[in-house]
């Protein structure tokens, strides 16, 4: 157990849509960021929060987009969802002051667009 | 190499085989380089995370080692067991700025172990 959860498990979208996929970090867990995985690839950098602001950026449209919650908690939005869209989205959180080594992950949310 | 790149893509073997997996990553910027495990429906377990070269870190039967100057990682199962089978993910980050808490992963290697 990582103590990382996100929500929902599962998720069907039509295309144009818009979703949001949430992450509750561990506690004391002040930096999140998300990955998405498409089948076949490994896990793809989206974009990083510390303290309610970005502060990192993968090479993702700004249709994806994200807020960070004071209690830590973060989501995810996707907006004007197109069919790539479908994967695997994983959020990790961890701490600053342990520094950038450990990072622990949630189990994923599966979005499907159709 | 600009990529991380993994091999073999999977993997079979018999329980009791021994078993190991490369990662190559960029050699330069080298911040620190991770290893997970991902079972399906699971979350991704971290296994180790080695910043110098010539690192070696051992976890009861998987063990794994760090070479920076040539971008290359190999994890070592020894005595394979059926609840080895997993997805092992390696992942790179980059020195610099924020760039040390973005992973760049590799596409796994899948590890199917038969009894």
């Amino acid at each position: 157990e990582t103590g990382v959860t996100q929500s929902p498990t599962h998720l069907i979208k039509t295309r144009g849509q818009q979703v949001t996929l949430r992450c509750s970090s561990q506690s004391g867990h002040n930096t999140v960021s998300w990955y998405q995985q498409a089948l076949g690839q490994g896990p793809q950098f989206i974009f990083q929060y510390y303290r309610e602001e970005e502060n990192g950026r993968g090479n993702f449209p700004p249709r994806f987009s994200g807020l960070q919650f004071p209690n830590y908690s973060s989501e995810l939005n996707v907006n004007a969802l197109e069919l790539d869209d479908s994967a695997l989205y994983l959020c990790a959180s961890r701490s600053e002051l342990a520094g950038p080594y450990e990072q622990y992950f949630g189990p994923g949310t599966r979005l499907t667009v159709t | 190499i600009l990529n991380v790149e993994q091999s073999p893509q999977s993997l079979h073997v018999q329980e009791g085989d021994s078993t190991n997996f490369t990662c190559s990553f960029p050699s330069s910027n080298f911040y620190a380089l991770h290893w997970y495990r991902w079972e399906t429906a699971k979350s991704p377990e971290a296994l180790f995370v080695m910043t110098l070269n010539g690192d070696e870190k051992k976890k009861g039967r998987i063990s794994a080692t760090l070479n920076t100057k040539e971008g290359y990682s190999y994890l070592y199962i020894k005595g394979s067991q059926p609840e080895d089978s997993a997805t092992y993910l390696c992942a790179f980050s980059r020195a610099g700025g924020t760039s040390y808490g973005k992973l760049t992963f590799g596409q796994g290697t899948i590890l199917t172990v038969h009894p």
